[in-house]
């Protein structure tokens, strides 16, 4: 069982340049999230989903686009990559949104720095 | 907003001691959960341990233990016999009943042989 699959593990981006980070779950898992981890900050949500067609907006999504066509893809759009978006960006899935009883499962992280 | 706070962003223990990671967090919810992570070098996110608000019971799982404060809003880590392995960034969450996590900013644990 595959779990969270992120491509790809490093990315290295120049100012302005656009990519897209990708996140897989073979789980059947309906909420799928988006975080990103710096320094002294701990994880941030930049955004989620509770189910196909469905995102919604976390505490830091400005600079990033999300879709959830399908169940088990929750990709991350950086659109015109800055500095400040240099970060370790992990994906996470659960059955539900209620993370105590649906803990959350991470896949293991894609290191990003934007030159 | 609800945040989570940890005041240590480094900790130490000699193999075999015990220690304790400190917590607290803000929230004006009566329904919530609270949680410990783990990260070791290989950023792979661990569930450590869980604690539902409103159960008095502090959860324990093997050596990881919880001091749950619920009036004080802290919610602190205990690891008991600390062990190499143990090395690794601690962070401590908040879900309110329903919603998403709000993660600390994390402690770096250190463990001496």
């Amino acid at each position: 069982n595959a779990g969270v699959t992120q491509t790809p593990k490093f990315q290295v981006l120049k100012t302005g340049q656009s990519m897209t980070l990708q996140c897989a779950q073979d789980m059947n898992h309906e909420y799928m999230s988006w975080y990103r981890q710096d320094p002294g900050m701990g994880l941030r949500l930049i955004h989620y989903s509770v189910g196909a067609g469905i995102t919604d907006q976390g505490e830091v999504p400005n600079g990033y686009n999300v879709s959830r066509s399908t169940t088990e893809d929750f990709p991350l759009r950086l659109l015109s990559a800055a500095p400040s978006q240099t970060s370790v960006y992990f994906c996470a899935s659960s059955y539900s949104m209620d993370s105590y009883n649906s803990p959350l499962h991470f896949g293991n992280g894609t290191r990003l720095t934007v030159t | 907003a609800q945040t989570v706070t940890q005041s240590q962003p480094e900790m130490s223990v000699q193999e075999a001691e015990t220690v304790t990671l400190s917590c607290t967090y803000d929230t004006s919810e009566s329904d919530y959960y609270l949680f410990w992570y783990k990260q070791p070098p290989s950023r792979q996110m661990i569930l450590v341990i869980r604690q539902e608000a409103y159960k008095q019971q502090n959860a324990t799982e093997n050596r990881f233990s919880v001091n749950f404060q619920k009036a004080a809003k802290s919610f602190s880590l205990k690891i008991s016999d600390s062990q190499l392995g143990d090395a690794a960034m601690y962070f401590c969450a908040y879900s309110a009943s329903g919603s998403r996590l709000t993660f600390g900013e994390g402690t770096q644990l250190t463990v001496n042989p």
